[in-house]
């Protein structure tokens, strides 16, 4: 059975890079045909999709955010990560890690705060 | 950025049959239909079906999606009590170039 596992700091400082990584059990990243994406829920803005990285290594990222994220895969360690620079308030959200859109991450929460 | 448009709330008895719409456009889910998610607080979602209406392995034929034009379905048959949850659709948007989401229904079985 496929698992996703998010990880990395619950706390953010404005104007920092949120980071983190999505471990991946139980399949392989690569070559598997599959999109691989980060998703976050507020209570404000509700489910937002982020961005996705192809099995190939293509990237897609909410216009809206693009300027600011940045995805990339380990194949070696069939991990995938976000990147996330120059963070706010607004950015304080649960943060998923997903293969589009049946396996889901038990969720991160980040805030972002001084 | 445009989303798609869900009814913040329904409610309908147990046993009952309840019918969860999603309104879109033919640039999203009139092109490309739409996932469904359900989700417990506290909980990640769940993928119910995904946009060529079909269920994953271990999801209830109680839960069947459909599309018409650019409005999209969910219909829950039998509800029982685990089915009080949100339930969220969404669709690739070819011109926003995003995956947009609705904001979601909240279903209570009375």
């Amino acid at each position: 059975q496929l698992q996703v596992q998010e990880s990395g700091p619950g706390l953010v400082k404005p104007s920092e890079t949120l980071s983190l990584t999505c471990t991946v059990s139980g399949g392989s990243i690569s070559g598997s045909g599959y999109y691989w994406g980060w998703i976050r829920q507020s209570p404000e803005k509700g489910l937002e999709w982020i961005g996705s990285i192809y099995s190939s290594g293509s990237t897609y990222y909410n216009p809206s955010l693009q300027s600011r994220v940045t995805i990339s895969a380990d194949m070696s360690k069939n991990q995938f990560s976000l990147n996330l620079h120059s963070v706010t308030a607004a950015d304080t959200a649960v943060y998923y890690c997903v293969r589009v859109w049946e396996y889901w991450g038990q969720g991160i929460v980040v805030t972002v705060s001084s | 950025q445009a989303g798609l448009t869900q009814a913040p709330s329904v409610s309908t008895g147990l046993r009952q049959t309840a019918t969860l719409t999603c309104t879109g456009n033919s640039n999203n889910i009139g092109n490309e239909g739409a996932v469904w998610l359900q989700q417990h607080q506290g909980h990640p979602p769940k993928l119910l079906s995904d946009r060529n209406n079909n269920r994953p392995s271990g999801i209830s034929e109680r839960f069947s999606a459909s599309r018409s034009g650019n409005t999209a379905s969910l219909t829950i048959t039998g509800l029982q009590p685990e089915d009080e949850a949100d339930y969220y659709c969404s669709a690739w948007d070819g011109s926003l170039r995003t995956q947009v989401f609705g904001g979601g229904t909240k279903l209570t079985v009375l």
